[in-house]
């Protein structure tokens, strides 16, 4: 299967963990995002990266948040000491640079703060 | 911020008949996109719209871009059991010299009777 890839699919943990997620895009996708998605709403952007490079945070993105892409590859988000408040399904999304507005989406990871 | 209003935000109908549904923004973008989604999956991408008025079709779906840019409809024709699901409208924005976002309506949850 060569669409993006996202580990966990469920992930269920107590408030005031960590939790963090992976994302492997489509292999040549230079770009990469992530958004968060609550029952009844539509995606909401976190960020993005262009290769190694961050080069978006949205104000959702709070302090407890951080994302990485060390090698342009796979990324990374992480949530510390989370929140019930943090519960959604995490979308990661790739696309080319050239062809930005198509993004595609992975199956996401859900996220139960307990 | 950008805002997506997308309607309508349910539908009931029978197989065989034709679905309409919509998105305005009180801004301008420069794509927009429909994606559909299926409970515990990400969004599918569906149709991509680069240019104001332009319609596009992808089978049984036709979508447009509305001139204005602030707009943009989708139609499905002749329902199947398997069009359930939610649809999404996103609209794509370039922020600055990197930003790189979709913004996402709240969805059309579509129900097709048998």
């Amino acid at each position: 299967d060569t669409g993006v890839s996202q580990d966990p699919r469920h992930k269920i943990t107590k408030r005031g963990q960590n939790v963090t997620f992976r994302c492997d895009p489509i292999s040549e996708h230079n770009r990469l995002y992530w958004y968060r998605q609550t029952l009844g709403q539509g995606p909401e952007f976190l960020t993005y990266f262009q290769n190694e490079a961050q080069l978006e945070k949205s104000r959702l993105l709070s302090d407890r948040f951080s994302a990485e892409r060390p090698k342009g590859s796979f990324s990374t988000l992480e949530i510390q000491r989370t929140e019930q408040g943090d519960s959604a399904m995490y979308l990661c999304a790739s696309s080319l640079r050239s062809r930005t507005r198509e993004a595609f989406f992975g199956q996401g990871t859900r996220l139960t703060v307990v | 911020g950008q805002q997506l209003n997308q309607s309508p935000q349910s539908m009931f109908i029978q197989e065989g008949e034709d679905v309409s549904m919509n998105c305005t923004s009180s801004s301008i973008f420069n794509t927009w996109l429909w994606y559909k989604q299926d409970p515990g999956e990400g969004p599918v991408l569906l149709i991509a719209l680069y240019k104001a008025g332009e319609l596009t079709s992808n089978g049984r779906l036709t979508a447009q871009f509305g001139i204005t840019r602030k707009d943009s409809f989708l139609n499905i024709s002749a329902s199947i059991p398997s069009d359930v699901g939610i649809y999404f409208c996103a609209g794509h924005t370039i922020s600055g010299e990197s930003g790189s976002r979709l913004t996402f309506g709240e969805g059309t949850q579509l129900t097709v009777n048998p």
